[in-house]
């Protein structure tokens, strides 16, 4: 089984500052690993992933997330953010399938909030 | 793009009542699933399918069930709703053998009264 804990439930920062909103997984296997974007009212987006390759990917708005194995972390990071930034922000795990492909279910983390104050 | 729709955003429903919560996917995906979003909580498995007619219980399916007849379409069941399942539900669906996550509906807040 998978768990997955965000060590931080609320992150205020005011625009332009860096952000780090911070990601750790437990599991017995190997995984693969995302954040997802919520803004209010919405359904979740997927913002980036982690499956293979260099540990640190990238999104389209800026934002960059380090898969760290020995840790077993994969914080998201932005090194200046947006008032647009503001959502909740969802870390999540699946195993790895057979033949490196994944189809099981995802285990999210509780949430941040990304507060982002002029 | 992948489109997952469920067909309503709010509803009210009084305790007792049976309450059907629809998911519908137009990109031909075999798996769906129907998490319960609580603050604090994140998002918790429901149920989830993995073909037509298939379900499996997720993390907290006690007074939920879930009905698959058609590939495209994965109904939420409330037997009898009851005010400790008022929360946020999403619907979400993916393919097999593919590492690309989720794809997620808009949600339906739904309040039990």
């Amino acid at each position: 089984a998978q768990s997955v804990t965000q060590l931080d439930s609320q992150v205020p920062v005011f625009e332009e500052a860096p952000v780090e909103l911070r990601c750790n997984y437990s599991s017995s296997v190997s995984v693969y690993l995302f954040w997802y974007v919520q803004y209010p009212n919405q359904g979740l987006q997927l913002l980036l992933k982690y499956l293979s390759g260099s540990t640190l990917v990238e999104s389209i708005n800026g934002f960059e997330a380090e898969f760290n194995k020995s840790q077993t972390s994969f914080h998201l990071r932005k090194p200046s953010v947006h008032i647009s930034d503001t959502a909740e922000y969802f870390c999540a795990v699946t195993p790895r399938g057979a033949g490196g492909t994944s189809y099981g279910k995802l285990t999210f983390g509780q949430g941040t909030i990304l507060t982002v104050h002029p | 793009d992948v489109k997952v729709t469920q067909s309503s955003r709010y509803l009210v429903k009084r305790t007792g009542e049976k309450v059907f919560l629809e998911c519908v996917q137009d990109m031909d995906h075999e798996n769906m699933f129907w998490y319960r979003q609580d603050p604090g909580l994140g998002l918790r498995l429901i149920y989830f399918s993995y073909d037509v007619k298939m379900k499996e219980k997720g993390d907290i399916p006690e007074g939920y069930s879930v009905s698959r007849e058609k590939k495209e379409r994965f109904s939420l069941i409330l037997e009898s709703a009851s005010t400790n399942q008022t929360s946020m539900y999403l619907c979400a669906s993916s393919w097999t053998g593919r590492a690309g996550g989720y794809t997620f509906g808009s949600g339906t807040r739904l309040t039990v009264v």
